[in-house]
């Protein structure tokens, strides 16, 4: 069965400074890779997937995450922070089969100290 | 287009006592699904609905949890009883389709403690 690592539960970091969360994963086959975000008070939503293509990918507000499969990884990168991407971050994992369940990991809590 | 709503936003009951959480999914949603969210854990999944038919309930505690989606919009999960380790969060979600490459739209949660 498949799994999720988030190896850092919180993460502060300065504001405009550069943030990595770390994401790996394990599954004896192939995955597709999300990102989540729960901004506080509000429902987790969608930041960012992989599917297939290019194994670098893109947000709307600044962040970007690359597939690696060798590292079995999945980060999330954004060169400098803002006060208003506090929030918690959930990287996911679902096999590439007919059907499989998406499995979250356990969260990253990224602080943005002005 | 409004997102997916929840009720109620908390609730705290007395273990061996029963309740019940409702879902509205996103107006066209087919797939709608139930996430239980231990506090320091991601989102588990307790059960999944394409339309009105269950596509994966293999992690809910049958003996105890229970779940519908009559007619294929809003659903309901129930617990009967309530144990102290079910306190959570209890997250609902949709999706358009059905794919697990599908986005999922969640709704705000259902805060449970058991005391």
């Amino acid at each position: 069965a498949q799994s999720v690592t988030q190896l850092d539960s919180q993460v502060p970091v300065f504001e405009e400074a550069p943030v990595e969360l770390r994401c790996n994963y394990s599954s004896s086959v192939s995955v597709y890779l999300f990102w989540y975000v729960q901004y506080p008070n509000q429902g987790l939503q969608l930041l960012l997937k992989y599917l297939s293509g290019s194994t670098l990918v893109e947000s709307i507000n600044g962040f970007e995450a690359e597939f690696n499969k060798s590292q079995t990884s999945f980060h999330l990168r954004k060169p400098s922070v803002h006060i208003s991407d506090t929030a918690e971050y959930f990287c996911a994992v679902t096999q590439k089969t007919s059907y499989d369940k998406v499995i979250f990991g356990p969260g990253t809590s990224l602080s943005v100290i002005p | 287009e409004a997102g997916v709503a929840q009720s109620p936003r908390y609730k705290i009951i007395e273990k061996r006592q029963s309740v019940a959480f409702w879902c509205n999914p996103i107006s066209g949603h087919a797939t709608l699904y139930w996430y239980q969210q231990i506090l320091g854990q991601g989102p588990k999944l307790l059960i999944q609905f394409q339309n009105n038919g269950v596509v994966d309930d293999s992690q809910l505690p049958k003996d105890r949890f229970s779940a519908e989606r009559l007619k294929g919009v809003d659903s309901t999960l129930k617990i009967q009883p309530a144990k102290l380790e079910d306190s959570a969060v209890y997250l609902c979600a949709s999706s358009p389709r059905g794919p697990h490459t599908d986005t999922q739209y969640f709704g705000p949660g259902t805060r449970l403690t058991v005391l």
